[in-house]
């Protein structure tokens, strides 16, 4: 049981937007900044948003983030087949002094 | 800069587990930054093992705690994790990664990441 709690599949049709939701308690979202991770098949994760709705050099702005409450979403927006992939969400939870993350949510690209 | 992460792929169960990580581009010394584990079980998600400064200093998630041990050895540029009385559920893909950790900016994140070694806990 994973502390962040995520939809565990989403789906979309290439050009969509989709959405993945996030949720957590006061001592981890609430309280701190959010990351996301992405995961294509058969390769290590990868810093997609970091601090709620920043990117990192090199990640397209179909990608963004949002945080409201002890809540988070990761959007994609033009959706693209190599967008398959699990997403992950984390943060730091400051009750157990440490980085929690979310149980992943894979995206599959009809 | 990269992370390559090294050692045996298979340990029996109630023994330890050691992996290195290599850091290659940059310096582990930085003192802009701490260095952590995570590890993917088979069919499951990302779970946080620990990350430790270069000057040693280690923090780990509560529920491995009691088994998790974590160095640093500056002079190789390279950090590494031991687990000890493993079982199957600690078989995984075990990562490495720069941790960027600022809690007066709130900074926290994972960036980049080495490619990931599996680690096979079986008799």
């Amino acid at each position: 049981q994973s502390v962040l709690t995520q939809p565990p599949s989403a789906s979309g049709t290439p050009g969509q937007r989709v959405t993945i939701s996030c949720s957590g308690s006061s001592s981890n979202i609430g309280g701190n900044t959010v990351n996301w991770y992405q995961q294509l098949p058969g390769t290590a994760p990868k810093l997609l948003i970091y601090s709620n709705n920043r990117r990192p050099s090199g990640v397209p702005d179909r990608f963004s983030g949002s945080k409201s409450g002890t809540s988070t979403s990761l959007a994609i927006s033009g959706l693209q087949s190599e967008d398959e992939a699990d997403y992950y969400c984390a943060a730091w939870d400051d009750s157990l002094n440490g980085v929690v993350f979310g149980g992943g949510t894979k995206l599959t690209v009809l | 800069l990269q992370l390559q992460e090294s050692g045996p792929g298979l340990v029996k169960p109630s023994e330890t587990l050691s992996l290195t990580c290599t850091v290659s581009g940059a310096s582990i010394s930085d003192t802009n930054y701490y260095w952590g584990w995570i590890r993917r079980p088979p069919g499951k998600g990302l779970e946080w093992i620990g990350s430790i400064y270069y000057s040693g200093s280690t923090f780990y998630t509560p529920s491995l705690k009691s088994r998790v041990s974590m160095s640093v050895d500056t002079s190789k540029n390279r950090f590494s994790l031991e687990l000890t009385s493993v079982t199957a559920a600690d078989t995984a893909v075990y990562y490495c990664a720069r941790h960027i950790h600022r809690p007066v900016n709130a900074y926290n994140w994972f960036d980049p990441w080495g490619q990931g070694t599996l680690v096979t806990v079986s008799s």
